[in-house]
């Protein structure tokens, strides 16, 4: 059983054009998270969720936008596509957002923008 | 700016032999920790040593942590063809909600 999963793993598109990627984590943890790891494979928050409350959000241009439904789902919504977005950007989650609780990560969605 | 720094950036070496990794951060921390990355894969969390701790084992992996120095390390004793991955330490801030800035990452390779 896949832990946190992420639709869809690939995602090739225009510029210009907007895209969703969705989480869902079946583990009952109270925490989501959505990372974008770069071609140097540097590993940058965007955004977390608890019980589906925003509680942190990175400097994200605001094409970016975060939803969570419950908090066994958080899905990412990207707007007017820019080349820079390339990228892979993973879905995580952990039992709350209090210090000494480790991540799970989703496997990524790799995003390539033509 | 990053948080974390790994040196060495990429490490090879041949089965049997131990793999050490360092880690260097910037500002006080709750806890470190470390995760592996395989090609085309998630993270997985491999250890967390709190900022009281000064060293932690698991398995084949030791991570010792030095909070004057503002500094971890990662050891893989033994090492195998399996262990060949990505390797990132993870800061926890105080008061960030979870936060976790991650380090460039040490990418080893295990010759078998």
């Amino acid at each position: 059983d896949t832990a946190v999963s992420q639709t869809p793993k690939y995602l090739v598109t225009q510029m210009g054009n907007d895209k969703s990627i969705k989480c869902e984590q079946n583990l009952g943890h109270d925490t989501m998270y959505w990372y974008k790891q770069d071609s140097k494979k540097f590993l940058k928050i965007m955004f977390s969720y608890n019980n589906k409350e925003l509680i942190i959000n990175e400097t994200v241009p605001n094409r970016f936008s975060p939803k969570s439904p419950d908090k066994a789902h958080l899905n990412l919504h990207i707007n007017s596509l820019e080349l820079g977005d390339s990228a892979v950007y993973f879905c995580a989650s952990s039992q709350d957002s209090r210090v000494f609780t480790p991540q799970h990560f989703g496997d990524g969605t790799r995003l390539s923008i033509l | 700016s990053q948080q974390g720094e790994e040196d060495p950036q990429a490490l090879s070496i041949q089965e049997g032999e131990n793999a050490t990794m360092n880690c260097s951060y910037k500002t006080s921390i709750n806890n470190l920790q470390w995760y592996r990355q395989n090609s085309g894969r998630g993270l997985v969390h491999l250890i967390l040593i709190r900022s009281n701790e000064r060293e932690k084992h698991s398995g084949r992996l030791r991570v010792t942590l030095d909070t004057s120095k503002k500094s971890s390390s990662l050891l893989i004793t033994a090492s195998r063809a399996a262990d060949t991955a990505s390797y990132f330490c993870a800061t926890d801030l105080y008061n960030q909600g979870g936060k976790l800035i991650f380090g460039q990452g040490t990418e080893l390779s295990v010759k078998p």
